[in-house]
């Protein structure tokens, strides 16, 4: 693993079932985030972690959670999916808050 | 009104040309980032700044803290700059969880 990884790439779920997006990053960074990323919207966080053991949420967090175990990995999990939820979803990471950040290649979920 | 404007939201070029896409924003900050994105794929960060200006290649970010403003440069374009290009601003006192991102700038380089 070089970098930032999701998983997976794409995905069709249907309404209703639970989903989890996986994130695992390789640079021993102390913060990520997820965002996701809609037509004319722009990128919107979801929740994010500042370091391992801590998590925050962003600006849309309803029907998401997250976990952050360890430092590396910062899985997003859909309890119970909507079409509304249909989006393209980033996670990223930074050495700190205030530093660069790195993105993942995203996930394209689609929920009918 | 979005606390971050792009523009514009899409150009056309051809190749060669000089290339300025436009970030302004409403609200103290610490950090502004310019992203690239290409269709389909990931999102790259190609700078952050808090002042003045840098260059990487044929790319130039420039920033006027005063003026809330920032421009973004490509020289000598090229069709693989083809991509959409974004600007997120980090508000003073706060990390990259308060990042707010604008739309997006849609650049096509034509041959």
């Amino acid at each position: 693993i070089a970098g930032i990884t999701q998983a997976p790439t794409s995905q069709i779920l249907a309404a209703g079932r639970r989903m989890t997006l996986r994130c695992t990053q390789d640079m021993r960074h102390n913060a990520m985030y997820w965002y996701r990323q809609d037509l004319g919207l722009g990128l919107r966080l979801i929740h994010y972690s500042n370091t391992a053991g801590t998590t925050g949420k962003g600006e849309v967090p309803d029907g998401y959670s997250v976990s952050r175990a360890n430092t590396d990995d910062f899985p997003l999990t859909l309890a119970s999916a909507v079409p509304s939820q249909t989006s393209v979803y980033f996670c990223a990471s930074s050495g700190t808050r205030n530093t660069e950040a790195f993105f993942g290649q995203g996930t394209r979920l689609t929920v009918v | 009104k979005n606390e971050v404007e792009q523009s514009p939201q899409n150009l056309t070029a051809q190749e060669g040309e000089f290339i300025t896409i436009n970030c302004s924003y409403s609200v103290g900050i610490s950090a502004l980032h310019w992203l690239q994105q290409h269709p389909g794929g990931g999102i790259v960060s190609l700078f952050m700044l808090s002042s003045g200006k840098k260059k990487h290649g044929r790319l130039i970010a420039t920033i006027n803290i005063q003026e809330k403003h920032s421009s973004l440069h490509i020289t000598a374009s090229h069709p693989r700059d083809s991509a959409v290009y974004i600007c997120a601003v980090r508000p003073s006192g706060f990390g990259n969880e308060k990042l707010t991102f604008g739309t997006g700038t849609r650049l096509t380089i034509i041959p």
